[in-house]
């Protein structure tokens, strides 16, 4: 009974690279989300998606960041340009189609910018 | 908009009992409440929603009044295992996303 996977687990790129963050919701949960926590702070709403469409997306910055969720395989948080303010912990979080939205989440993956 | 958590850090000792608050400026349909130890990913304890019921932790119990836009968490016989930083997170019911609160740091101390 796997729960929510994300990889990589640590990931450094250097400034003006790109990021891809991948995350796969646990077995039966077609809503995933992505949250942002940076270093000793709480977790920011990003975006919410459902398979091939953008829920809502609120809380993603206006440029460089894009995200997706299609018919087949994980869905991606992008992150083109990639600036030292963008280190942070990238949690994605899953729930099921119907019921009371309890969010379960991933082990995260640690962006490090250098 | 971001939820206010009281109080922001409190230490026990094992046995001892404490209550975390969370209070919303905006109209509440459910409140989650979840558990982060540090490096970590947090974990679910509980959901309130509008109306009155709840799905959660056996352990721990909470309480949300929808007039107030308010929740409380309610941690008894504190363990060791219960360390760590509480946020509450909640959702006006408009769509699923959660906003998150400004997290409360529990200590359990022997």
């Amino acid at each position: 009974n796997a729960g929510v996977m994300q990889n990589p687990r640590h990931l450094v790129r250097r400034r003006g690279q790109e990021a891809r963050l991948r995350c796969s919701p646990m077995k039966g949960h077609s809503h995933v989300y992505w949250y942002r926590q940076l270093p000793e702070e709480g977790l920011k709403f990003m975006v919410y998606l459902q398979k091939e469409n953008i829920i809502d997306e609120s809380g993603m910055p206006k440029e460089r960041f894009s995200a997706e969720f299609p018919k087949e395989g994980p869905s991606i948080l992008r992150i083109q340009q990639v600036v030292r303010g963008d280190s942070a912990a990238y949690f994605c979080a899953s729930s099921p189609p119907s019921g009371y939205n309890e969010q379960f989440f991933g082990p995260g993956t640690r962006l490090t910018v250098l | 908009q971001q939820p206010v958590q009281s109080p922001q850090a409190v230490i026990l000792r094992e046995g001892e009992d404490a209550v975390i608050n969370c209070s919303s400026s905006k109209a509440l349909y459910s409140v989650h409440w979840y558990r982060q130890k540090h490096g970590e990913a947090p974990v679910f304890l509980m959901i309130l929603l509008k109306g009155g019921e709840q799905k959660g932790h056996e352990k721990i119990s909470a309480s949300f009044n929808e007039k107030k836009q308010q929740s409380s968490l309610y941690l008894t016989a504190s363990q060791l295992s219960y360390s760590g930083t509480y946020f509450c997170g909640t959702n006006g019911g408009a769509t699923n996303k959660l906003i998150f609160g400004t997290g409360t740091l529990l200590a359990v101390q022997p």
